[in-house]
């Protein structure tokens, strides 16, 4: 079964400061990974994802995540952070293995609020 | 919120009622999504369609119905079966090719308070 966990609830982070918003997946197989965000009674926007190669994927907005495959992670980052970052942003994992459906699985969500 | 509309963007029902909620893309997406999202609960799978006239039931599906008549239109209608169905409704589609392209995308949502 694939899971999602994002480990903190909230993050706080001052302006202009780097920010990382934490994600560990589970998946039996090799995983697509993704970010979402979203703002306050608003749907969720795509931010990234990860397919293969690099390990490091840049997004929307300055955003980048990291895939770590010893560690199972893929943690959002930013190196400077602005009051405009401050949503709910979601990690989600699909296994490449299965077909389309079901397969999508999110996490719980992440509520990062940046400090002017 | 791309190419996928969602209405109304509030919706007030009373009890005993069904009311049915509206999502259309222009995506030429073949398959479609609606989650519910409760206050910090993150995302639950309502139902979701591969292709038209066929749709599956998701985690949660009790309580709702959905009709895939049209690649582009995926109504979710809350009935009266569904005891707390005051949430934030959110529809998303996207390709099936079973690949990297198979990213979904979401509509602006739609929230329902039952009164």
């Amino acid at each position: 079964a694939q899971s999602v966990a994002q480990p903190e609830d909230q993050v706080n982070v001052a302006e202009g400061n780097p920010l990382t918003v934490k994600c560990t997946y589970s998946v039996s197989g090799n995983p697509y990974l993704f970010w979402y965000v979203q703002y306050p009674n608003r749907g969720l926007q795509f931010l990234l994802k990860y397919i293969t190669g690099d390990n490091l994927v840049k997004g929307s907005y300055g955003f980048e995540a990291e895939f770590n495959k010893s560690q199972t992670s893929f943690h959002l980052k930013k190196p400077s952070a602005l009051v405009s970052d401050s949503a709910l942003y979601f990690c989600a994992v699909r296994d490449r293995r299965m077909a389309y459906g079901q397969n999508f699985v999110f996490g719980p969500g992440t509520r990062l609020s940046v400090l002017p | 919120d791309g190419g996928i509309t969602q209405s109304p963007k509030y919706l007030f029902r009373k009890e005993g009622q069904n009311v049915t909620l509206s999502c259309e893309q222009n995506l030429n997406h073949d398959a479609m999504y609606w989650y519910r999202q409760d206050p910090g609960q993150g995302l639950r799978l309502i139902y979701y369609s591969q292709i038209v006239n066929d749709f599956q039931k998701g985690d949660i599906a009790e309580g709702y119905s959905v009709s895939r008549e049209k690649k582009e239109s995926f109504p979710l209608t809350v009935t009266s079966a569904q005891k707390n169905p005051t949430a934030f409704y959110l529809c998303a589609s996207s390709t099936v090719a079973g690949g990297p392209t198979d990213t979904q995308y979401f509509g602006p949502g739609t929230r329902l308070t039952v009164l």
